[in-house]
């Protein structure tokens, strides 16, 4: 099993729509959670950080955590063309040395139609 | 403030020369992470740095590949002997360790020819 898991997609959703993204992870003590957005040909940008259970709402974004289940997902409401990126999950893993190591998953790329 | 500074921008080398990718992270942060993403693929994890602990090597791809970091800030990714699969954006990240995210620089475009 792959520490952090997302499905490739492309996932495509109609302008306005709501566009739902997930990602699993291995370790039940991982204590922080943090979505990327990744343009084409551009580096990954931090959007969303979570660390408890629940949701957290920015803007048109709202990250949902359950680490009963070790899932974390990311919601974008009223999905823009302007959205269409590959979104990352990312998890920090105990490392040996006593740190952490953050992982990522592989990135579903999002589509938004008109 | 300033973010994380990769240079160069853009190399392009001939197959078998030696090159030198530098990032210079955010001031203060301990960790210090490089990738390569091929074009189209996912991030390949190469190295990371975490204070002054033994660095995590387990992603370097072969032994042409070393990283150092000096002094706990400015780090320097070499690859010996390129070849043409080396071509690929390599990206630096930063952050100040522990379950704190991570800051992309952005990357240095590595075309071997």
């Amino acid at each position: 099993q792959k520490e952090v898991e997302q499905n490739s997609g492309p996932l495509s959703v109609p302008e306005g729509a709501i566009a739902s993204l997930n990602c699993t992870y291995s370790d039940r003590g991982s204590q922080s959670f943090f979505w990327y957005r990744q343009y084409s040909g551009k580096s990954p940008e931090l959007i969303m950080s979570i660390y408890s259970n629940g949701d957290k709402e920015d803007g048109r974004f709202t990250a949902q955590l359950n680490k009963a289940s070790q899932y974390v997902s990311l919601l974008i409401r009223d999905s823009q063309p302007s959205d269409s990126a590959t979104y990352l999950c990312a998890v920090p893993n105990p490392f040996s040395g006593g740190y952490n190591k953050l992982i990522f998953g592989a990135g579903t790329r999002l589509a938004v139609h008109p | 403030g300033a973010g994380v500074s990769q240079s160069p921008s853009n190399k392009v080398t001939e197959k078998g020369k030696d090159v030198e990718l530098r990032c210079d992270p955010i001031s203060g942060h301990t960790a210090l992470y490089w990738y390569r993403q091929s074009l189209g693929q996912g991030l390949e994890f190469l190295i990371y740095f975490q204070g002054n602990s033994a660095p995590d090597k387990s992603g370097l791809p072969s032994d042409r590949f070393s990283a150092e970091r000096t002094g706990g800030s400015v780090s320097t990714l070499t690859i010996q002997r390129t070849q043409q699969e080396d071509s690929a954006v390599y990206l630096c990240a930063s952050g100040l360790g522990g379950s704190s995210p991570l800051h992309f620089g952005n990357g240095t475009r590595l075309t071997v020819t």
